[in-house]
């Protein structure tokens, strides 16, 4: 069965500084990934997505991943962070044959932003 | 403006009442479906539905039920209610192969 593991539950990090949030997944085909953000109160917001062709997807907000096969990883990145990023990131993903109608969510991760 | 609309957003009922919570999407997806999210456990998937009268159930689908008689609405239904579904709950909607989109929740307490 298809899974979605973020390790870490809570990080920390510095107005200005660079930011990964790693994402790792089961899965048996090539599958689509997603991540999501949702801020205190809010629902789910969707930051980019894969599902085929360039590794490396551009999505809002300045957000970034990379999809890489060999490390069944998918880990978002952003050069700058701001104190509007603050909230939970969520990292999915969903079966080929079904396109994007299933998501298997991992845990999430918080973020904190130290001014 | 493309959205999901979830409601209410914030429902406290008794155990055994039933109870629906409402979805509706503007946006002409087939596909939608409902979320539950508890911490440390993230999203779970309750049921979806690829179209109209087609639905099935997703991983934690006990204790639910959904109906799917229009494209635009797809309502989640707590026959009897208990303190374990007490949960925030979404609400999605998306096309094939495309990006899905959450309603904003609903958080439901069952006391």
């Amino acid at each position: 069965a298809q899974s979605v593991t973020q390790p870490d539950i809570h990080i920390t990090v510095s107005e200005g500084a660079s930011l990964e949030l790693r994402c790792n997944y089961s899965y048996g085909a090539t599958p689509y990934l997603f991540w999501y953000v949702q801020s205190p109160g809010q629902g789910l917001q969707l930051l980019l997505k894969y599902f085929s062709g360039d590794t490396l997807v551009q999505g809002i907000k300045g957000f970034e991943a990379e999809f890489k096969r060999s490390q069944s990883s998918f880990n978002l990145r952003k050069p700058s962070v701001h104190w509007s990023d603050a909230a939970e990131y969520f990292c999915a993903v969903g079966p080929l044959r079904r396109g994007a109608q299933k998501l298997v969510f991992g845990q999430g991760t918080r973020l904190t932003i130290n001014p | 403006e493309a959205q999901v609309t979830q409601n209410p957003r914030y429902l406290i009922t008794v155990t055994g009442k039933k109870l629906t919570v409402t979805c509706s999407q503007n946006m002409n997806h087939e596909y939608m479906s409902w979320y539950r999210q508890d911490p440390g456990l993230g999203l779970r998937q309750i049921y979806y539905s690829m179209n109209v009268e087609v639905t099935d159930k997703g991983d934690v689908p006990e204790g639910y039920k959904v109906s799917r008689k229009e494209k635009r609405n797809f309502p989640l239904i707590l026959e009897s209610p208990s303190p374990n579904q007490t949960s925030l709950y979404f609400c999605a909607s998306s096309l094939r192969g495309g990006g899905t989109f959450f309603g904003q929740g609903t958080r439901l307490t069952v006391v």
